[in-house]
């Protein structure tokens, strides 16, 4: 079965400064792997996707992740956070084969944004 | 165009009740999936719709819930007989074809169980 550790539950930064949210993944195959942001009272939004092209996938707004095999991660980075980045961030790995339509979310990341 | 809407926002009700929560997908798109957020935690998968059929409902926690698709667009989920332990947000999302294709969720139905 896949699943994704998201390393800390909260992450405070300075407007301007670097983003980095940590998630570790365990999948028996090659995995699919996102990165979603959950604005409070809205609906989750998708960030970025990987899906065995490049390793280092950009997204919106910004963020890209690097999906490191040997490492087993899949971090998200942003050079300078914006005040509108703060939201709640999961990563996420969907199943293999016959479950791949099932998304297996993170406990998530909280991003403070702070002036 | 329009995104996923889910319907009511939110719902009270007691333990015991029966409730339904509604997902409009967006047009087009053929598959179809539930997710429960409990307060704290990221989205569980509960059930994945390929048209009119459940494709794949291993997450439904026990036989108190049932979901439906009729006509392969708005689903319905069913929760009979409330528990407390069921207060969450309940998201749907949908994908224009079927597994692997990027998932648009809704912004949710928020259940409490009193």
């Amino acid at each position: 079965a896949q699943s994704v550790t998201q390393l800390d539950s909260h992450v405070s930064v300075s407007e301007g400064t670097p983003v980095l949210l940590r998630c570790n993944y365990s999948s028996s195959y090659s995995p699919s792997l996102f990165w979603y942001v959950q604005h409070p009272n809205k609906g989750l939004q998708l960030l970025l996707k990987y899906t065995s092209a490049a390793t280092l996938v950009k997204g919106i707004n910004g963020f890209e992740a690097e999906f490191k095999k040997s490492e087993t991660s899949f971090h998200l980075t942003k050079p300078s956070a914006h005040m509108s980045d703060a939201a709640e961030y999961f990563c996420v790995v969907s199943g293999t084969w016959g479950t791949a339509s099932k998304l297996t979310f993170g406990t998530g990341t909280r991003l403070q944004v702070t002036l | 165009g329009a995104g996923v809407s889910q319907t009511p926002s939110n719902k009270v009700t007691e333990k015991g009740k029966y409730v339904e929560l509604r997902c409009d997908p967006i047009s087009g798109h053929t598959a179809l999936y539930w997710y429960r957020q409990s307060l704290g935690q990221g989205p569980e998968f509960l059930i994945y719709f390929q048209g009119t059929g459940a494709a794949d409902d291993s997450g439904l926690p026990n036989d108190r819930f049932f979901a439906v698709r009729p006509e392969g667009s708005v689903s319905t989920l069913k929760i009979q007989r409330t528990e407390r332990g069921d207060s969450a947000v309940y998201l749907c999302a949908s994908s224009l074809r079927t597994a692997g294709d990027t998932q648009y969720f809704g912004p949710g139905t928020r259940l409490t169980v009193l």
